[in-house]
């Protein structure tokens, strides 16, 4: 079975520039979470949805981020117009909710390089 | 909230030998989860092994398990056998029972010489 999959797997892009990472989930899984990881942060959970909505976002740094599930296995995570400081690798990971535990099973990660 | 706390930033082992990775968490709740990711040079967050606070037994996969200490709030990961390939980050993280949000620890990393 395919895991998560994400794309880009890299992207440089310019400061003021928008940036779409896309994230399909595991076939069956209904919960979706986007992280991000730093050397300076660690791993930060940025929103989460369940069943296509979101639930929790408190963890999305400013409104120059949003994350949308058009669909139930798809997700983008847009920033606009990105930052140096959004320099990061950014991991979605997708779990079957209410199962016991909820496990949750991580994407290959885009690194992003904002210059 | 909870909070997980992995003391040991960085450790290194021989290969074949064993080694064990230090995790302790805190939390009022009873019924919880916990999990040990590796992530490797590739960046990949790959679930190593999995532990239900209501289960007494230690969790095993093949040459991983655990040491869970639920009064002591301890849940450490040993690794036996060491490979080349075992090199990675290793993230200790807690669930609780209401919600699917992890918190993960800082990290160990560990290295294995050959």
């Amino acid at each position: 079975d395919a895991g998560v999959i994400q794309s880009p797997r890299h992207e440089v892009t310019e400061m003021g520039q928008e940036v779409t990472l896309r994230c399909k989930l595991i076939s069956g899984h209904n919960s979706l979470f986007w992280y991000r990881q730093t050397m300076m942060r660690g791993l930060e959970l940025l929103i989460y949805f369940n069943n296509n909505v979101p639930i929790d976002d408190s963890g999305m740094p400013e409104d120059r981020f949003s994350a949308k599930m058009p669909n139930a296995s798809f997700s983008t995570l847009k920033i606009q117009p990105s930052e140096p400081r959004d320099s990061a690798v950014y991991f979605c990971a997708s779990s079957l909710y209410k199962s016991f535990p909820e496990t949750q099973y991580f994407g290959p990660g885009t690194r992003l390089l904002v210059l | 909230a909870q909070t997980v706390t992995q003391s040991q930033p960085e450790m290194s082992v021989q290969e074949a030998e064993t080694v064990t990775l230090s995790c302790t968490y805190d939390t009022s709740e009873n019924n919880y989860y916990l999990f040990w990711y590796k992530q490797p040079p590739s960046r990949q967050m790959i679930l190593v092994i999995r532990q239900e606070a209501y289960k007494q037994q230690n969790a095993t996969e093949n040459r991983f398990s655990v040491n869970f200490q639920k009064a002591a709030k301890s849940f450490s990961l040993k690794i036996s056998d060491s490979q080349l390939g075992d090199t990675a980050m290793y993230f200790c993280a807690f669930m609780n029972n209401a919600g699917n949000m992890l918190t993960f620890g800082g990290g160990t990393r560990l290295m294995v010489k050959p």
